[in-house]
């Protein structure tokens, strides 16, 4: 089973900053398999990156993904106040076919 | 516009069975795709429970797998979820969403999620 760490647990930054969250796999996956959400309070999530870097349908560009192998990054440009939320990495696999990282909180500095 | 609502009893008791339906909207389920349940308890993270197609072909969480049992109706375009024996550790906010497969694997459009308390 792949287990997915994020870091940092909580990240406070202030608006106009740069944002860079991490993802670590425990084991080497595709780039095709990583993915990132946003959720925000009493929100579901939201698809942000698919692929590892591959931005979902009506994500601005500021958002941006990369990574492979068993490091993966969500790069948020230039934070925006709507950006402050919880983010999560998720991956596919074989064994546990879905897993979750344990997400990242953004949080105004 | 695909549109994903979950609907079912937001308390259940300890040892009997929690009973999920997804109603999907704006995009005919049997056209493809596979569809997940993935649960939130308060205040964690993200834990996928279970997914399906159209055909009725399933796969779930192992750790799971001896509770759950996830069922299509195409005639009603939507999908269900029975998990049985619960305590109050499968408290949680549960959604439903739909599951982009080949050659990339994620959730793209998701249900806004239902509070499932399992108490006495």
């Amino acid at each position: 089973e792949i287990v997915l760490t994020q870091s940092p647990g909580t990240l406070s930054l202030s608006p106009g900053e740069r944002a860079t969250l991490s993802c670590r796999a425990s084991q080497s996956i595709s780039s095709s398999y990583l993915a990132w959400y946003q959720q925000k309070p009493g929100q579901a999530p939201r698809l942000l990156i698919y692929g590892a870097s591959s931005r979902a349908t009506g994500i601005p560009d500021r958002f941006s993904g990369s990574g492979s192998g068993t490091d993966f990054t969500l790069t948020i440009s230039r934070l925006e106040p709507e950006d402050f939320a919880v983010y999560y990495c998720q991956q596919y696999g074989s064994s546990l076919p879905y897993s979750f990282g344990q997400g990242t909180k953004l949080e105004i500095k | 516009q695909v549109q994903l609502q979950e609907s079912g009893p937001g308390l259940v008791k300890p040892s009997e069975t929690l009973s999920l339906t997804c109603a999907v909207s704006g995009y005919s389920i049997s056209s493809g795709f596979y569809w997940g349940w993935i649960r939130q308890p308060p205040g964690k993270g993200l834990e996928w429970i279970g997914s399906i197609y159209h055909s009725g072909s399933t796969y779930y969480n192992p750790s799971l797998k001896s509770r759950v049992t996830i069922s299509v109706d195409t005639s009603k375009n939507q999908f269900s979820l029975k998990l049985s024996s619960v305590t109050a550790a499968d408290t949680a906010v549960y959604y439903c969403a739909r599951l982009a497969q080949v050659p990339y694997y994620y959730f793209d459009y998701w249900g806004q999620g239902t509070l499932v308390t399992v108490s006495s």
